[in-house]
């Protein structure tokens, strides 16, 4: 399996919006609703801000979106902050309960 | 509240093995599926395998040729990652992470990761 494509960075500034994109293949995301999105900032544990392609966890701000076309999957963020900045990563079902991962993106806050 | 607690940070030479606990508090253990993940220095998210913490049923990335086992002890709420035949390449930041409930397939907690270093 391998992993989703991702841009390795992004910048934008403070409240703009910005989108991460996430492709993957008929395999993966093109097959499942079933995407996530982590945000990871530097030497802490991943979080969950993303799951089911689109819906939000409690707690998390409604400035963060997801959603799908075809095999790709994308994450935007709206009237971006500092806190923002961060490594965010996609992960997607493929079945069988596994997952694969993107490479991950790294929001710079201009 | 639902946590997960992992084993401290190891040292190991090339060739050896490690096992890694993950302790599980705050909610029904057998539940959720939980998964491990590794993160090496500077490079990004790895998704390793996954254990049904019900029924045993597990799955891992063929990408790590078979060197992984994941098992769980449902008495203690804990879940192990062993790894063998260590490398260099082995070296990263191990995490284990719980599926949300009601089969929803995402991570929702997270163990604080145990680093392990691969080092002759």
């Amino acid at each position: 399996q391998s992993a989703l494509t991702q841009p390795a960075s992004v910048s934008g500034s403070p409240g703009q919006s910005i989108s991460i994109s996430c492709t993957g293949s008929s395999s993966d995301v093109g097959t499942y609703n079933l995407v996530s999105w982590y945000q990871q900032h530097p030497g802490k544990v991943p979080k969950l801000i993303i799951y089911e392609g689109t819906k939000r966890p409690s707690g998390v701000s409604y400035r963060f979106s997801g959603s799908k076309s075809g095999n790709t999957a994308s994450l935007t963020i709206s009237g971006l902050q500092a806190e923002d900045e961060a490594d965010y990563y996609c992960c997607s079902y493929v079945g069988t309960s596994a997952r694969v991962f993107g490479g991950g993106t790294k929001l710079t806050v201009l | 509240q639902a946590q997960l607690v992992q084993s401290g940070a190891e040292v190991r030479k090339p060739g050896a093995s490690v096992k890694i606990s993950c302790k599980a508090s705050g909610y029904t253990f057998i539940i959720s599926a939980m998964h491990w993940v590794r993160q090496a220095p500077g490079h990004g998210l790895e998704w390793m395998g996954w254990i049904n913490a019900g029924n045993g049923n597990k799955k891992y990335s063929e990408t790590l040729g078979g060197r992984v086992t994941i098992t769980r002890d449902t008495s203690a709420g804990i879940v192990y990652m062993e790894m063998i035949s260590l490398t260099s390449e082995d070296t990263a930041v191990y995490y284990c992470a719980r599926d949300m409930a009601g089969g929803v397939k995402a991570f929702d907690i997270w163990g604080q990761g145990t680093m392990v270093t691969v080092s002759s």
